[in-house]
């Protein structure tokens, strides 16, 4: 069981590329969800989707879209690549209202 | 809206020892969940431990324990026997009961000294 697989896990890009970070479960959750890590700041939301077909804004949407493909997939698009963009993303899902979050391994995103 | 504060930007602990981890959080719900989960360097997010706010008692796995204090609205981690494996960066973490949005503290890098 995989559970929360995201690709790349290292990406390098230039300022204005644009590039999509994939996310798939095999979990059969509902939700999803894409987070960016900073340090010092914890993880902060960017988008989720509660259910197949819904997305909605976090806490950090700017610069940012995404789409749930289906139920086991939702990827997060940068669509011009900025410095400020520089973080670590993080996929996750859960199954429900009152059950935790899994997390994929994460991606690590410079922006140079 | 609701935020969490971690005032321990590092800890040491010697290996065997216990130590705690301290979190402090901010809201006006009544019902939610609140989450430490440890962060090797793998990256890997992985949960230590849950604590529903509906329950008096404290949450225990294994070496791992809680203390919650709801009317403080604090919520620590107590690590015993610990071990090399349990250092890592732990993030303090809640969520309303039947919110989309989990909202987290800065994390605490643990070290463990051999």
């Amino acid at each position: 069981n995989a559970g929360v697989t995201q690709t790349p896990k290292f990406q390098v890009l230039k300022t204005g590329q644009s590039m999509t970070l994939q996310c798939a479960q095999d979990m059969n959750h509902n939700s999803m969800y894409w987070y960016r890590q900073d340090p010092g700041m914890g993880l902060r939301l960017i988008y989720y989707s509660a259910s197949e077909g819904t997305t909605d804004k976090g806490e950090v949407p700017n610069g940012y879209n995404v789409s749930r493909l289906n139920k086991r997939e939702f990827s997060l698009r940068l669509e011009s690549a900025a410095p400020s963009q520089t973080s670590v993303y993080f996929c996750a899902s859960r199954v429900g209202p009152v059950t935790e979050a899994f997390f994929g391994q994460g991606t690590r995103l410079t922006v140079v | 809206a609701q935020t969490v504060t971690q005032s321990q930007p590092e800890m040491s602990v010697q290996e065997a020892e216990t130590v705690t981890l301290s979190c402090t959080y901010d809201t006006s719900e009544s019902d939610y969940y609140l989450f430490w989960y440890k962060q090797p360097p793998s990256r890997q997010m992985i949960l230590v431990i849950r604590q529903e706010a509906y329950k008096q008692q404290n949450a225990t796995e294994n070496r791992f324990s809680v203390n919650f204090q709801k009317a403080a609205k604090s919520f620590s981690l107590k690590i015993s026997d610990s071990q090399l494996g349990d250092a890592a960066m732990y993030f303090c973490a809640y969520r309303s009961r039947y919110g989309n949005k989990l909202v987290f503290g800065a994390g605490t890098i643990l070290r463990v000294k051999s």
